[in-house]
């Protein structure tokens, strides 16, 4: 049963457009949402949050999207960069609990 | 400041080999985890930690063990090695949400 869904595994975009990268999740109850973003052989670093009270939250060139009535949340990078090219996990996680469910990844690739 | 660092980054097995992953962390984070990796699959949470002492069982805890003497160390414990085993394995500190994760260790069962 996944909680969390990351229905691309892959996205392309040219440089300087904008990649969305899409998650769905089942459980209403989950009160943080999470991205990190994952390069081949390393671990994955956290980029942005937003909590199940807020719809937006922006960090630079990124911004995450939540739609709480759709259980959808997205997140927005403008624009792309070569440099972004990676594995993007969307996470969730419980109200008062540090444990995180993963999304299965949806791999970018941003192309000159 | 390292942040969170793993040991080792490869490793053989064969079947019914033991062996420890090692994980410390330096942000004095009392929240530890371990995960795995199957390919194509998001992480999967084996077993994590709130504390020294204190340890519980995660989504996929069978075949594996973990101990936490220590604020920084964190091992995972796989006692009888199983093909089904052969993944990457990371781990991972937390303050609040936010976790950081070390490098990970690629773990082959053969």
């Amino acid at each position: 049963d996944q909680q969390v869904k990351q229905n691309s595994p892959s996205l392309s975009v040219q440089e300087g457009r904008i990649s969305i990268l899409n998650c769905d999740y089942t459980n209403s109850m989950f009160d943080y949402f999470l991205w990190y973003k994952k390069y081949p052989a390393e671990g994955p670093t956290f980029l942005i949050s937003i909590s199940s009270i807020k719809d937006k939250n922006e960090d630079g060139r990124f911004t995450v999207f939540l739609n709480k009535s759709a259980k959808h949340l997205s997140l927005h990078i403008v624009p792309s960069q070569p440099g972004d090219s990676a594995v993007y996990f969307c996470a969730a996680s419980f109200y008062n609990t540090d444990k995180l469910i993963f999304g299965t990844g949806t791999r970018l690739q941003v192309f000159p | 400041n390292a942040g969170v660092t793993q040991t080792p980054k490869f490793r053989i097995l064969k079947i019914g080999q033991s062996m420890t992953l090692q994980c410390t962390q330096d942000m004095n984070h009392n929240y530890m985890y371990w995960y795995r990796q199957d390919p194509g699959m998001g992480l999967k949470l084996i077993y994590y930690s709130v504390g020294a002492g204190i340890t519980d069982k995660g989504e996929v805890p069978n075949g594996y063990n973990v101990s936490r003497s220590t604020t920084e160390d964190f091992p995972l414990r796989l006692e009888l090695a199983a093909p089904s085993q052969t993944s990457v394995y990371f781990c991972a500190s937390s303050i609040e949400e936010t976790q950081y994760f070390g490098p990970g260790t690629r773990l082959l069962v053969l």
